[in-house]
């Protein structure tokens, strides 16, 4: 089936860094979204993109929707404690069920 | 606005038993449901996609017989995993997708604990 690849698999960094963590897929995709998860509790919608070459951000967060269809990024600025969970590339979108990447669990260190 | 719930949030149930787990779209109308499972420390899985008053498609690897999936209502859908095992404890996640939008909505998640 298809399958997403995310990277990185985890992030240690400081308070204050900036966070870049992308998806990569062998299969073109319409939709390309982001959800953020904390333990014991559903994903949440951060970022959602449809138009390739789409850049689109939501407070610190910015993602783009590559232009080859097949890719995305999220950046977070300047990342603050709440910022810590698992961050879900997710891509398909309508009423097609979504294909999710692996997750980028980020660990924030004061 | 686009809410989803899910009932029971956990459940601890006994080998061999069935377990039901409802999802509820709470201020929109969901044409299109979808039921993911989702193992310690790894990502979701796309189950089965559950269309309003029709049969549930269901994803490659997933018996139908053991996860019965009913969509009665727009606003309704029901997952029953039928003589649970204990290879079936996970996480249960669904979402709705609001009619005529592209994106999907999830609930908070149902852990099924099987002993």
């Amino acid at each position: 089936g298809q399958q997403l690849n995310q990277s990185p698999q985890s992030m240690f960094i400081q308070e204050g860094e900036d966070v870049s963590m992308n998806c990569t897929s062998s299969s073109i995709f319409n939709t390309w979204l982001w959800y953020k998860q904390e333990p014991g509790e559903g994903p949440v919608l951060l970022i959602a993109l449809y138009k390739a070459g789409e850049l689109t951000s939501n407070g610190r967060l910015t993602a783009q929707f590559g232009i080859t269809r097949k890719d995305s990024f999220l950046n977070i600025s300047a990342s603050i404690p709440s910022d810590v969970g698992i961050y879900f590339c997710g891509a398909g979108g309508g009423a097609d069920g979504l294909t999710f990447g692996k997750g980028t669990h980020l660990i924030i260190q004061p | 606005g686009a809410v989803v719930s899910q009932h029971p949030s956990w459940v601890i149930c006994k080998s061999g038993t069935s377990v039901k787990i409802e999802c509820r779209s709470l201020d929109f109308q969901a044409t299109t449901m979808f039921w993911y499972r989702q193992f310690p420390k790894q990502s979701l899985m796309l189950m089965a996609t559950s269309n309003e008053g029709s049969k549930a498609t269901y994803e490659q690897g997933v018996e139908k017989d053991k996860f019965l999936i009913n969509h009665a209502s727009l606003t309704l859908s029901t997952l029953t995993v039928t003589s649970a095992h204990p290879e079936d404890s996970s996480f249960y996640i669904c979402s709705g997708l609001p009619s005529g939008r592209e994106t999907q909505y999830f609930g908070p998640g149902t852990r099924l604990l099987v002993l």
